[in-house]
């Protein structure tokens, strides 16, 4: 069974601090992608970044970066200079193969909040 | 381009009574999903599709019904109201299996 763990339920920090999400999953599948999506007040779900699980490159987006390890099985994001803005409620997915499809197998959620 | 449009956007349903979700996307994407995500909890699949004709069932399906006729279109049913169906639905697409999602801006039901 596949199954995504964000043991971290909510986040707070000041403005301008560096915040680290966790996430780990489990999979037996040997190609599989994670996701990272960010839900702010306005309810919509935006994504953020999807990772091949043959690539463990770590990336960086600006402010944003990823820290990919398949020997946890983590898929960790952290948020660099944290702005107010940055408050959101961010989920982290697996995607797995289902007769075609890629259903996505959801976190909990880590509700970020920001202060300035 | 408008991507991934859902209707309504709220409703608010009396125990026992019907409706449809409404989902319709303009990017000719085969795969169509419906996930629903209550309270505080992450979003679980309950309906996909990979084409016209062909639907699926996810995690939580029970009290839902789907249907595929066009590409574009992903209706999500449900026939008796009931107030554990109090949740944000939200249909999503994509076009080729390797690729994120579109996600469209979710549907807040309320059933009294």
């Amino acid at each position: 069974a596949q199954k995504v763990t964000q043991a971290q339920t909510e986040i707070s920090v000041v403005e301008k601090e560096d915040v680290t999400l966790d996430c780990v999953y489990e999979t037996r599948d040997t190609t599989y992608y994670l996701f990272w999506y960010k839900q702010p007040p306005s309810g919509e779900l935006v994504f953020l970044i999807r990772r091949n699980s043959f690539d463990e490159q770590n990336e960086i987006s600006g402010r944003y970066s990823w820290n990919f390890q398949k020997s946890t099985s983590s898929f960790n994001f952290t948020i660099t200079a944290s702005q107010v803005v940055d408050s959101a409620v961010y989920f982290c997915a697996l995607s797995v193969r289902g007769q075609g499809a890629q259903k996505l197998v959801f976190g909990q959620g880590t509700r970020l909040t920001i202060n300035p | 381009n408008a991507g991934v449009t859902q209707t309504p956007k709220f409703r608010i349903l009396k125990i026992g009574q019907s409706m449809t979700l409404q989902c319709t996307q303009d990017m000719n994407h085969n795969y169509m999903y419906w996930y629903r995500q209550d309270p505080g909890m992450g979003l679980k699949l309950i309906y996909y599709s990979v084409g016209a004709g062909i639907t699926d069932k996810g995690e939580v399906p029970n009290g839902y019904n789907v249907s595929r006729s066009t590409t574009e279109d992903f209706p999500l049913r449900l026939e008796l109201a009931a107030p554990s169906q109090t949740s944000v639905y939200f249909c999503a697409s994509n076009g080729d299996r390797d690729y994120g999602y579109t996600f469209g801006s979710g549907t807040r039901l309320t059933v009294v």
